[in-house]
């Protein structure tokens, strides 16, 4: 995953927006994608976005995509404590159209 | 019940011995992922499958092997443990087909396996 780069932690107020933010590296992947990991389970999607797209929005998840810096974000409205958990964001790659996982982010919601 | 299981979810061995993951799913899905997460590394592939007869190395396969018995079951070993195999491991399933263009992956719970 270290072509996909990732801030590791956020802290943020509960209430408050997060926003989690990635590099990715190729600029042929058609999608690209948010997934979210919850203590002791597997990762879950949690959005993706077309890379026609600028944005996406659904619900609280507001995803921004610069193709031009290779720049994907993910904001997340009035955060709350369920929402705590690991972000990673992913590229697919290659010929064999595999997907390339960055570090994750460790969100913390703090009362 | 879960789509895509995994056994065992916990385990400890020591280094030297052989151990295998299994997984299984029955989400219908031809295509089937084996990860390793680390602290501050994310997910890194180990191998993958396309289908049953069509086995790929991915980014970290050295020390590693896999077999896929069924469409349903892909199982991952190793066949002399090293601590520095101690991780989290991760199955996948996807779907190829032209109901799923973006490719989403499904993960299992995980299992946690400690060398010692």
């Amino acid at each position: 995953g270290e072509d996909v780069e990732q801030s590791l932690f956020l802290s943020v107020r509960e209430g408050d927006s997060s926003v989690i933010n990635c590099t990715y590296t190729d600029s042929s992947s058609t999608y690209l994608y948010w997934y979210k990991q919850e203590p002791g389970a597997g990762l879950q999607l949690l959005t993706y976005i077309f890379s026609n797209m600028d944005m996406k929005q659904d619900q609280r998840l507001t995803v921004l995509l610069n193709k031009k810096d290779k720049h994907l974000s993910l904001r997340i409205a009035d955060t709350q404590t369920g929402d705590s958990a690991i972000y990673f964001c992913a590229e697919i790659k290659g010929s064999a159209r595999q997907l390339t996982f960055g570090s994750g982010t460790q969100l913390t919601v703090l009362p | 019940d879960a789509d895509v299981t995994q056994t065992p979810r916990n385990r400890i061995t020591k280094t030297g011995k052989r151990i295998m993951l299994e997984c299984s799913q029955t989400k219908g899905h031809d295509r089937m992922y084996w990860y390793r997460q680390d602290p501050g590394l994310g997910l890194r592939l180990i191998y993958y499958s396309f289908d049953v007869k069509d086995i790929n190395k991915g980014e970290i396969s050295d020390g590693y092997s896999v077999s896929r018995q069924a469409q349903a079951k892909f199982s991952l070993s190793l066949e002399s443990a090293i601590p520095n195999q101690t991780a989290l491991y991760f199955c996948a399933t996807s779907d190829s087909g032209q109901g799923a263009p973006y490719n989403e992956q499904f993960f299992g719970p995980g299992t946690r396996l400690t060398v010692l």
